[in-house]
């Protein structure tokens, strides 16, 4: 199975300052078709997940553009670049590359 | 709108088995699979297996092989997920979401199981 680490565990930001995520698989998510198969997703508190990010960097429907996604084979970063009071959660990062798809186990994001 | 809506809440005892719906409106029902997601209390987010709901194949994950059952009804855009031989250790949120080209795009609201003596 895909092993999939991220960090920190936990982050505190002041609103309006920029924010970063790391996500990194044991094995590479590039697909021969060019694609990788990364997915960031936020879980507000008391919601379910929801997409932000698809193939490592596309942004999902309706996602604002201060978050951006970067990144190819094992090693991939999600930015915030002015982080809002909307943003608390916890980010996933998922492989979808093979299954059985495998999450981290979270970044908590809190608002300093 | 595409729209994933689970069944309600369900507490059971240990050894019962629990059978969670999960209804798609909004899209063609037979046009992407679905993602089962569990979260016990607390914790992260483990994935339980797919279906495609156009051919009833599925693929689970090792951890749940033998103990779980995914199907689905396509005369009523529902798609089913039973877990059986609970412990407490199955106390979870259960989440149904599709899956379109681009990650799993849409999430049911989901449904809490709690198993309990």
């Amino acid at each position: 199975d895909f092993v999939v680490t991220q960090s920190p565990l936990s982050l505190s930001v002041t609103p309006g300052e920029p924010a970063s995520m790391s996500c990194r698989s044991s094995q590479s998510l590039l697909q021969s078709n060019g694609y990788n198969y990364l997915d960031w997703y936020l879980q507000k508190p008391g919601q379910s997940p929801q997409l932000l990010i698809y193939w490592g960097s596309s942004r999902a429907s309706g996602v604002p553009d201060r978050f951006s996604g970067r990144g190819s084979g094992t090693d991939f970063t999600l930015k915030i670049s002015r982080v809002e009071a909307e943003d608390v959660g916890v980010y996933y990062c998922m492989q979808a590359l093979q299954t059985p798809y495998t999450f981290g186990q979270g970044t908590k994001l809190e608002i300093k | 709108q595409a729209q994933l809506v689970q069944s309600g809440a369900e507490v059971k005892k240990p050894g019962a088995s629990m059978k969670v719906s999960c209804k798609a409106s909004g899209y063609s029902f037979t046009g992407f699979y679905l993602h089962w997601v569990r979260q016990a209390p607390g914790q992260g987010l483990q994935w339980m297996g797919w279906i495609n709901p156009k051919t009833g194949d599925t693929n689970l994950a090792q951890d749940y092989q033998g103990r779980v059952t995914m199907t689905r009804d396509t005369s009523i855009n529902t798609a089913f997920m039973e877990l059986s031989s609970l412990t407490s250790d199955d106390t979870a949120v259960y989440y149904c979401a599709r899956e379109t080209s681009r990650g799993l795009g849409g999430w049911g609201q989901g449904t809490l199981v709690t198993v309990s003596s």
